[in-house]
């Protein structure tokens, strides 16, 4: 089975600190994704990776930049954290198929 | 575009029929299907293809119907274990691998 691996399950950051979600899949996958979910607003598209050093903005990219210097690794960064990023943030992982997601990072912002 | 998933919630009794619609404004390549637990991640279902023949299980199936760019997700004599959130993710025509979700529905199901 695919495994997509979030390191940090809940996280607690300060406004304006510089925060860094990482994710690490282990099937080579070529796609890599940064969701985040809010209760009714289902999931919202952050940034998407489809290989190595190239990204795209996704439907929320503001205040978040990503990074992927290795294949099965794929950064989020909250460059100066604010209180409006307080969600939960899943990563993806997909070869032309279905999403496998990790378990999720819940991150407060206070 | 953020495709519009009906009902919003829905709960049944143990082997009752539940269907769920995902409806876009936009042309799309392809359907996904999740469904998420409270405090888990989201699992994958199924995916449904433009062109493609319905999908599914015996008892979750979906289809898609490319000229409205709706698809719907059936589930059959459904079990305490479908208990959940849905959602449908839709990628538009292009093939490309990002896919938009809608907000999800919750599903709930008594003994």
């Amino acid at each position: 089975d695919v495994k997509v691996t979030q390191s940090s399950r809940y996280l607690v950051k300060r406004t304006g600190e510089k925060v860094f979600l990482e994710c690490v899949q282990d099937m080579d996958h070529e796609n890599m994704f940064w969701y985040r979910q809010d209760p009714g607003l289902g999931l919202r598209l952050i940034y998407f990776s489809y290989d190595v050093k190239m990204k795209e903005k996704g439907d929320i990219p503001e205040g978040y930049s990503v990074s992927r210097e290795k294949k099965e690794r794929f950064s989020l960064i909250l460059e100066s954290a604010s209180t409006n990023q307080t969600s939960m943030y899943l990563c993806a992982s997909s070869f032309w198929g279905g999403y496998t997601f990790g378990s999720g990072t819940r991150l407060t912002v206070v | 575009q953020q495709p519009v998933q009906s009902p919003q919630a829905v709960i049944l009794r143990e082997g009752e029929d539940a269907v769920i619609n995902c409806s876009s404004s936009k042309a799309l390549y392809s359907v996904h299907w999740y469904r998420q637990k409270h405090g888990e991640a989201p699992v994958f279902l199924m995916i449904l293809l433009k062109g493609g023949e319905q999908k599914g299980h015996e008892k979750i199936s979906a289809s898609f119907n490319e000229k409205k760019q709706q698809s719907s997700l059936y589930l059959t004599a459904s079990q305490l274990s479908y208990s959940g959130t849905y959602f449908c993710g839709t990628a538009p025509q292009g093939g490309s691998e990002k896919l938009v979700f809608g907000k999800g529905t919750k599903l709930t199901v008594n003994p």
